[in-house]
């Protein structure tokens, strides 16, 4: 049981690259998150999925794209990396007991930097 | 979605001492959850109150839950030096959704 796993670990992209971040989590979860951790800025929502092939925008969507073909997965996309992407990114999944949503898994993270 | 509020931003102890780390909320909630995070690392989820529990106790961690002051505590007993992690209080109302905010970074001192 691997619980929540991304990869890649570490990336560095120049600007104008693009790249996807995979997450997989093995819990049978509904729910599926993307974050950016920023120094000082505490955790960011990106976008995140409540059931395969449904996505939503969070609190900073912008210059990223999700999919979530399977509902083990959650890929983030980034089409054009600019400098201010720097972060550490992390994926997390939940799920519900009846009415009563439940404590997120996270993954490791993966550190991006956009030179 | 709401955010919690910790308090202190910052805590440094010795090895052995007991932690004491305080969360304040705005509206109602379902539960509240506290988690940690090492540097560098994935937070880790450490305990989950639900709105209508008071205490709960997990290993040496003890949480506190008053829903009329809008209030929570996290009690770390006889700390180590690995214990060294920001701590996050995350208050959780009817939505699978959570806001993180800046936590308590908690230094133990061998």
């Amino acid at each position: 049981n691997a619980g929540v796993t991304q990869t890649p670990k570490f990336r560095v992209l120049k600007t104008g690259q693009s790249m996807t971040l995979l997450c997989a989590q093995d819990m049978n979860h509904e729910y599926m998150y993307w974050y950016r951790q920023d120094p000082g800025m505490g955790l960011r929502l990106i976008h995140y999925s409540v059931g395969e092939g449904t996505t939503a925008k969070g609190e900073v969507p912008d210059g990223y794209n999700v999919s979530r073909l399977k509902k083990q997965n959650f890929l983030l996309g980034l089409e054009s990396a600019a400098p201010s992407q720097t972060s550490v990114y992390f994926c997390a999944s939940s799920s519900r007991t009846g009415t009563l949503y439940n404590e997120q898994f996270f993954g490791p993270g993966t550190r991006l930097t956009v030179l | 979605s709401q955010q919690g509020e910790e308090d202190p931003q910052a805590l440094s102890i010795q090895e052995g001492e007991n932690a004491t780390m305080n969360c304040s909320y705005k509206t109602s909630i379902n539960n509240l959850q506290w988690y940690r995070q090492n540097s560098g690392r994935g937070l880790v989820h450490l305990i989950l109150i639900r709105s209508n529990e008071r205490e709960k106790h997990s290993g040496r961690l003890r949480v506190t839950l008053d829903t009329s002051k809008k209030s929570s505590s996290l009690l770390i007993t006889a700390s180590r030096a690995a214990d060294t992690a920001s701590y996050f209080c995350v208050p959780a109302g009817s939505n699978y959704k959570l806001t993180f905010g800046k936590g308590t970074l908690l230094t133990v001192n061998p």
